[in-house]
């Protein structure tokens, strides 16, 4: 059976460093991902998401990669600061599933001063 | 900016006591939700509200649950007989979905413990 408690991978970039943080998913009817940063004590915060008819999308010092073929999502932060220290969060939406969002296990992303 | 907002922030009730979460969901928006969060666990999906009428629930929302929109503003989660393994974050979300699928926004949580 599924574990108590869900051990956290943990991604640790210096101050001014990029971070890539990976997500896979298995189901290649998913059309909708979103990634969401969540900061202790406080719920998941909306960053940027992606429809399965693109391959990139970029925000503010965000760029969000989806490669269908391999069912890979990554979040690659420009510029890592202290304020970015979280988890992050991949979630996705099934083309069938109306708008039910499905959560990924989560990194923990530690930026060192 | 807008956003979701809840409360309690914490709520700490009796096993078997009923117990209800409040949510203020954006003010636009049209779809609602909760989640919840077991201590170190994934976020999970509970429910979907729209046009007053629940559009989706998991499995976690039996018949212990239940979801309500009141008024024009509030949108709340009842348990009717809390369990020990109802512990847990509660987050509620909100989303303005036209023909597309739009961002879910989240509140902050109320943890909920029963004893």
């Amino acid at each position: 059976g599924e574990s108590v408690g869900l051990h956290l991978p943990t991604l640790s970039v210096q101050e001014g460093d990029n971070s890539i943080i990976n997500c896979a998913y298995s189901n290649s009817a998913s059309d909708y991902f979103i990634w969401y940063k969540q900061e202790s004590g406080k719920g998941p915060q909306f960053i940027i998401d992606i429809r399965s008819n693109m391959d990139k999308r970029q925000g503010q010092r965000v760029t969000v990669l989806l490669n269908k073929t391999v069912k890979h999502l990554s979040l690659q932060i420009a510029a890592t600061q202290p304020g970015d220290s979280a988890v992050y969060f991949c979630a996705e939406i099934l083309n069938n599933a109306g708008n039910m969002l499905t959560f990924g296990g989560g990194t923990r992303l530690m930026v060192k001063p | 900016e807008p956003e979701v907002t809840q409360t309690p922030s914490h709520q700490v009730t009796q096993m078997g006591q009923e117990v209800i979460l409040r949510c203020v969901p954006i003010s636009n928006h049209l779809y609602f939700y909760w989640y919840r969060q077991i201590l170190g666990q994934k976020v999970e999906f509970l429910v979907s509200f729209y046009n007053n009428e629940i559009s989706e629930k998991s499995e976690i929302f039996d018949d212990q649950f239940s979801v309500e929109r009141p008024d024009g503003s509030n949108f709340t989660l009842k348990i009717r007989s809390t369990k020990l393994e109802d512990s847990a974050m509660y987050f509620c979300a909100s989303s303005f979905n036209s023909n597309r699928v739009q961002p879910q926004h989240f509140g902050d949580g109320t943890r909920l413990s029963i004893l």
